[in-house]
């Protein structure tokens, strides 16, 4: 499978404290991306990372990419109630054919 | 500018009968991909398509399954004869032509169209 795969499954964590989530892929890629599901709605898009990009950060969001270990992480820093959801990353490993793995559903416990 | 658009948002089928979801792209975007999504599952990617050119069908099944999105109006994802495994949610999702990078970048998600085959 080209797909990117979450780790963890599922995260439980409390208001307050971080959330790490990783990523791992099998074959090269021209970028990776992180997105949101909540229950029963679509993806949203959160943060992209180029293969030639090693950290971005966007708000809360920390990304990173080692190409050399085909692996990427997700970090939430002080989560809230409202982040609890399916994260997914999606590779693009076949310039513009996206593949998403499995998602970390993510509970944020108030 | 609305986003992408998908109908019907909930459909319900026999066996046997055909199945027609439609997507709208957001304006401006000329690639579309579908994905399904059994539950507590990821996205399996089916189909991407350009306007009027089918790109890359390597995940759509062979039979029964079909996809198009003509130079006017939505594209469409037609599954004949339905069964009960087509049960699923089906996303659709769009982008603009390559930007500055040479890649399309993020895509924009509709919020499925969910079909129940009885």
């Amino acid at each position: 499978s080209q797909q990117g795969e979450e780790d963890p499954q599922a995260l439980s964590i409390q208001e307050g404290e971080n959330a790490t989530m990783n990523c791992s892929y099998k074959t090269s890629i021209n970028n990776l991306q992180w997105y949101r599901q909540n229950s029963g709605r679509g993806l949203v898009h959160l943060i992209l990372i180029r293969s030639n990009e090693r950290e971005k950060h966007s708000g809360r969001l920390r990304v990173t990419l080692d190409t050399s270990k085909k692996s990427s992480s997700l970090l939430i820093t002080a989560s809230r109630a409202a982040d609890t959801a399916s994260y997914f990353c999606a590779t693009d490993y076949n310039f513009n054919k996206f593949y998403f793995g499995s998602g970390t559903k993510l509970n944020v416990k108030p | 500018n609305a986003g992408v658009m998908q109908n019907p948002r909930h459909l319900v089928r026999r066996r046997g009968q055909e199945a027609r979801l439609r997507c709208s792209p957001m304006k401006g975007h000329s690639h579309v991909y579908w994905y399904r999504q059994l539950p507590e599952e990821g996205l399996k990617f089916m189909v991407y398509l350009q306007k009027e050119n089918i790109i890359d069908e390597s995940g759509m099944p062979k039979e029964r399954f079909s996809a198009e999105f003509p130079k006017e109006g939505p594209s469409i994802l037609r599954i004949q004869q339905v069964v009960r495994g087509d049960s699923a949610a089906y996303f659709c999702a769009s982008s603009p032509d390559v930007g500055l990078a040479g890649d399309i970048g993020e895509l924009f998600f509709g919020e499925g169209s969910r079909l129940t085959v009885l």
